[in-house]
């Protein structure tokens, strides 16, 4: 089964405040990340990925972290906005190559 | 806008009935792959077609199908639809086959079973 999972699956946030989102994932073997966000009514939107021989990865306002110790992946968002309230999933790329284990979704509020 | 169409937008029908939903993919993407979302559900991997070629099955029923045109469209068909069957069914596609790449998702197809 799948092996992605999500610590939260709620968070709300102040806007201005930084969000953390949190991922754990379960094989180690995983060497690419991706996270998406979904907004109500629209598909998955591609954020930011990952790959293994990396830690931490940044983007637009956005930074994935990863720990392979303890099987960990984080999406954090600076300046958190009204638009950034969606669901995040993290998806972990199986070893079978480019197919993906979704996790759930955390469901991020931004409270204005 | 992630470049990946998907028809229709919603989809209402009854059990026991045969739909199909279509996907195109960005231009230039060889690789599509289909997916359920039911409600608070994640995304289940259903198939994965390559260059018109079926390349991996997931959690997909037998009652579905799919398919990918020379055109590199692709279609799912269901048929005799259960009440379970309704969710959001998203269609994503991708460069190719090869790992790390990321997949880029269509805005889905919603079908409600009556």
């Amino acid at each position: 089964g799948e092996s992605v999972g999500l610590h939260l699956p709620t968070l709300s946030v102040q806007e201005g405040d930084n969000s953390i989102i949190n991922c754990a994932y379960s094989n180690s073997a995983s060497d690419y990340f991706i996270w998406y966000k979904q907004e109500s009514g629209k598909g998955p939107q591609f954020i930011i990925d990952i790959r293994s021989n990396m830690d931490k990865r940044q983007g637009q306002r956005v930074t994935v972290l990863l720990n392979k110790t303890v099987k960990h992946l984080s999406l954090q968002i600076a300046a958190t906005q009204p638009g950034d309230s969606a669901v995040y999933f993290c998806a972990e790329e199986k070893d079978t190559g480019n197919q993906f284990y979704f996790g759930t979704g955390t469901s991020l509020t931004v409270i204005p | 806008d992630s470049g990946v169409t998907q028809t229709p937008k919603h989809l209402i029908t009854a059990t026991g009935q045969r739909v199909t939903l279509r996907c195109s993919p960005r231009s230039g993407d060889l690789s599509v792959y289909w997916y359920q979302q039911s409600l608070d559900q994640g995304l289940q991997f259903l198939i994965q077609y390559y260059n018109g070629e079926e390349r991996a099955k997931g959690n997909i029923l037998e009652r579905f199908s799919a398919q990918q045109f020379p055109d590199l469209h692709s279609e799912l068909n269901l048929s005799s639809l259960e009440l379970g069957d309704s969710a959001l069914y998203f269609c994503a596609s991708s460069v190719d086959s090869d790992s790390n790449q990321p997949q880029h998702f269509g805005d889905g197809t919603r079908l409600s079973i009556l």
